[in-house]
This record gives C-alpha cells, structure tokens and sequence, in this order.
C-alpha cells in the first residue's frame, strides 16, 4: 500500500475558477505536511506547508485532517501561471513520502 | 548561493558500468537525501542523511551506495547499472525536516 494517494487528474479548469485536490495517507504516525508544485521536467518546490489548523497563503488553502488522514488544497481563482503538477508529501521520522501528484492544467 | 547543484544533467550508461552522480548544496543543511522519479510512481527516496558521516537507506536503496564525507557533498553511486535504474534522479537538501530544495535533476538512461 502506497504511503500517499493522489488523483493522477488531470484537471482541466477555466481561468477564475476554483479547484480542489486531495490527498490521502496511510502512516497514522506522519508528522509533517507539504504541498510541492512541479513544472514539467523541472525540480520539485515547496509551494506551502500544511498546518493541523489549516492555513492560508495567498489564492492556495492548506487543509489537514488527522482523523481521517486526508490533505488537501484549494486553489481560487486559478491562473495559467498555476498549470503544473501538484505533489502531496509527508514525513514521517527521517524520510519523506511523495504521491505521484496532480496534474492541473489552466485553460484560457 | 548556487543551492543544489547535481552533475551531470544528463548520461547514459550501458548495463554493467558503474557512475557516480554528484550533488552539493553550499547552504549548510544537515539533511541531504537522493531521490528517483518514475511515470506514475511519484519521487521515491533512496538514501539520506542526516549529517556529516551519517547516512541510511530509504524506499529503494538496492543497487545505490551513498557517503558523507562532508556536509556539502553527497555523492551517489550506481555500482552496476541495470535498466531498471532508468529515471530522473533528484537531490534535495533541507534544514532538518522542512522545506527541502531540491537540484535540477540528472536524466539517466541505461542501455
């Protein structure tokens, strides 16, 4: 059983719109949570981290739910610059877990 | 401040042939790690350390062996190459266990 569960996508939305990804983990035990945003044959990069009381950078929510062991991210008013794929990823003791992320692509 | 940088960019190897793949960070992180990306697989971790001297395995270490010599560099090595090593790899540094930067990445293909 994979560490993280992500829906592959890819999404497909229109500019201004909102989209929502999630992501489920196995490892009751995970002790921290990011997002990463990755652009096509480019590294990896922090886009935030993920907080138990959720949390709010800009146009992107971070939402976590221990209980149900699910992460998740809002994005509002999507635009082009936005299309990449979306990576969940958690630590848990000295490694790190990353889902095979989320495609999204920014239509005009 | 270069970040992480990783060498080559690109290689291809033939079954058999040993390689190393080299990463620096010049930020002074602690933690280092060596990771594969696959189509549909996400970022699998190799090996990391967690500092000068200390190093241990992750996801998939067969077939990789790392060393710490310095908190700068971390070398992977490929002792045989098989094709199955095919992949993207990536190093990434971070201070403890947040955010991790990572390098642009080495494209190897083994024949």
């Amino acid at each position: 059983r994979k560490e993280v569960e992500q829906d592959p996508g890819p999404f497909n939305v229109p500019e201004g719109a909102t989209v929502a990804f999630n992501c489920t983990y196995s490892n009751s035990a995970s002790q921290s949570f990011f997002w990463y945003r990755q652009d096509c044959r480019k590294e990896p990069k922090l886009l935030m981290s993920v907080y138990s009381s959720g949390n709010e950078d800009g146009r992107f929510t971070a939402q976590l739910n221990r209980a149900s062991q699910y992460i998740s991210l809002l994005i509002r008013d999507s635009k082009l610059s936005d299309s990449a794929t979306y990576l969940c990823v958690l630590r848990a003791g000295n490694q790190f877990y990353f889902g095979t992320g989320t495609s999204l692509t920014v239509i005009p | 401040n270069a970040g992480v940088t990783q060498t080559p960019k690109f290689q291809v190897l033939k079954t058999g042939q040993s390689m190393t793949l080299q990463c620096a960070q010049d930020m002074n992180h602690e933690y280092m790690s060596w990771y594969r990306q696959d189509p549909g697989m996400g970022l699998r971790l190799i090996h990391y350390s967690v500092g000068a001297g200390i190093t241990d395995q992750g996801e998939v270490p067969n077939g990789y062996n790392v060393s710490r010599s310095t908190t700068e560099d971390f070398p992977l090595r490929l002792l045989s190459a098989a094709p199955s090593q095919t992949s993207v790899y990536f190093c990434a540094s971070g201070v403890s266990y947040n955010e991790q930067f990572f390098g642009p990445g080495t494209r190897l293909t083994v024949l």
